[in-house]
């Protein structure tokens, strides 16, 4: 069965500082990741998926992860954290057909961005 | 793009009342999801569809049943409210290919007192 861990439920930075939130999952299969972002009181929007092509994914606002099937681990960071940066987030793992396919979420991490 | 539709965003109501929620998409997605999310446990899978007519359980199915009569809409029921069930609702939907991205919708907020 899959399942993901977030290491860390809260995460305080300070704006102008790298971002590093981290993920490890488990799989009997070469599964597919993603990264979503919940702003408060928004709906979830994704900021990247790993679908095994290149394994540093590019997402949106400047974020980015990395995977990495050694650690079984898909971190996502951003070399500059902004004030709007400031949300829940949450990795979630789907295993491909033969697996399960159902996308399994994370609890989520709470960024915090400090002025 | 791609627009997922819950009916309510707030909603109140008693124990053991029958609780409807809905949830359209209007793209023509095959899978359809209900997850519920609460504090400190992410969002948690409680049943899903992948055709009409289709669906199976995800991890918290207890307590709940859903509907799907046709492809754009899926609703979830709550047969007798409970207090430990309140809780974010939200719904999804997605493209039947494989690891296709959740569209969501903005999530419906339930109380049951």
């Amino acid at each position: 069965a899959q399942s993901v861990t977030q290491l860390d439920s809260h995460v305080s930075v300070s704006e102008g500082t790298p971002v590093l939130l981290r993920c490890n999952y488990s799989s009997s299969y070469s599964p597919s990741l993603f990264w979503y972002v919940q702003h408060p009181n928004k709906g979830l929007q994704l900021l990247l998926k790993y679908t095994s092509a290149a394994t540093l994914v590019k997402g949106i606002n400047g974020f980015e992860a990395e995977f990495k099937k050694s650690e079984t681990s898909f971190h996502l960071t951003k070399p500059s954290a902004h004030m709007s940066d400031a949300a829940e987030y949450f990795c979630v793992v789907s295993d491909p057909p033969g697996g399960s396919y159902i996308p399994t979420f994370g609890r989520g991490t709470s960024l915090i961005v400090h002025p | 793009d791609v627009k997922v539709t819950q009916s309510s965003r707030y909603l109140v109501k008693r124990t053991g009342e029958k609780v409807f929620l809905e949830c359209v998409q209007d793209m023509d997605h095959e899978n359809m999801f209900w997850y519920r999310q609460d504090p400190g446990l992410g969002l948690r899978l409680i049943y899903f569809s992948y055709d009409v007519k289709m669906k199976e359980k995800g991890d918290i199915p207890e307590g709940y049943s859903v509907s799907r009569e046709k492809k754009e809409r899926f609703s979830l029921i709550l047969e007798s409210a409970s207090t430990n069930q309140t809780s974010m609702y939200l719904c999804a939907s997605s493209l039947v290919q494989l690891n296709e991205k959740l569209f969501f919708g903005s999530g419906t907020q339930l109380s049951v007192l």
